[in-house]
């Protein structure tokens, strides 16, 4: 089966900094990776997703980078805010249907 | 837009009480989920419907569980008897199969304690 985890629990960074978030799977037929945010006291958010025929996606001041070879998948947060506080989860599997999450990483912006 | 609305958002009940949570997906959707989420063992799937039928009902932890979608608009997920160890926050979600996203759109929780 799939697992999917997180190299480190917590991150702290320094607003405005660029904030880089790990995430390695184990299952190398999955096809499909999401990343979603959960603030405190709220359900997860999706902030961008990537298929396995994709290296890099960018979004809105995010990018997720896929490397299938290490299967290892990393969020990229440029100009970090304080709003960017949370805990981030990766979650992957084949297809959307049945997704498997990481145990997330808690990101603490530094004033 | 009304998102996934859960009910209720805390719950507290002693062990052996049947415990029914609720969810209302959004709209169009035809997907809904059910998750656990706890610190130990983070977000679970529990079970999953698509346009009401119960697609995987793996993650259900036993016979206790049990979850209903009678309708595209409604789901209720129920714990009979409840223990401690399912203090938890469940969390349902919803998405439009098929699109071009496996986006979850997701509540805002029941938190559990089952004391």
């Amino acid at each position: 089966g799939e697992s999917v985890g997180l190299h480190l629990p917590t991150l702290s960074v320094q607003e405005g900094d660029n904030s880089i978030i790990n995430c390695a799977y184990s299952n190398s037929a999955s096809d499909y990776f999401i990343w979603y945010k959960q603030e405190s006291g709220k359900g997860p958010q999706f902030i961008i997703d990537i298929r396995s025929n994709m290296d890099k996606r960018q979004g809105q001041r995010v990018t997720v980078l896929l490397n299938k070879t290490v299967k290892h998948l990393s969020l990229q947060i440029a100009a970090t805010q304080p709003g960017d506080s949370a805990v981030y989860f990766c979650a992957g599997g084949q297809g959307a249907q049945k997704l498997v999450f990481g145990q997330g990483t808690r990101l603490t912006i530094n004033p | 837009d009304a998102g996934v609305i859960q009910s209720p958002r805390h719950e507290v009940t002693e062990m052996g009480q049947e415990v029914t949570l609720r969810c209302k997906p959004i709209s169009g959707h035809n997907s809904l989920f059910w998750y656990r989420q706890t610190m130990m063992r983070g977000l679970e799937l529990l079970i999953y419907f698509n346009n009401n039928v119960p697609i995987d009902d793996s993650g259900m932890p036993e016979d206790r569980f049990s979850a209903k979608m009678p309708n595209a608009s409604f789901s209720t997920l129920k714990i009979q008897p409840s223990e401690p160890r399912d203090s938890a926050v469940y969390f349902c979600a919803s998405s439009r199969k098929g699109s071009s996203t496996g986006e979850l759109f997701f509540g805002e929780g029941s938190r559990l304690t089952v004391l």
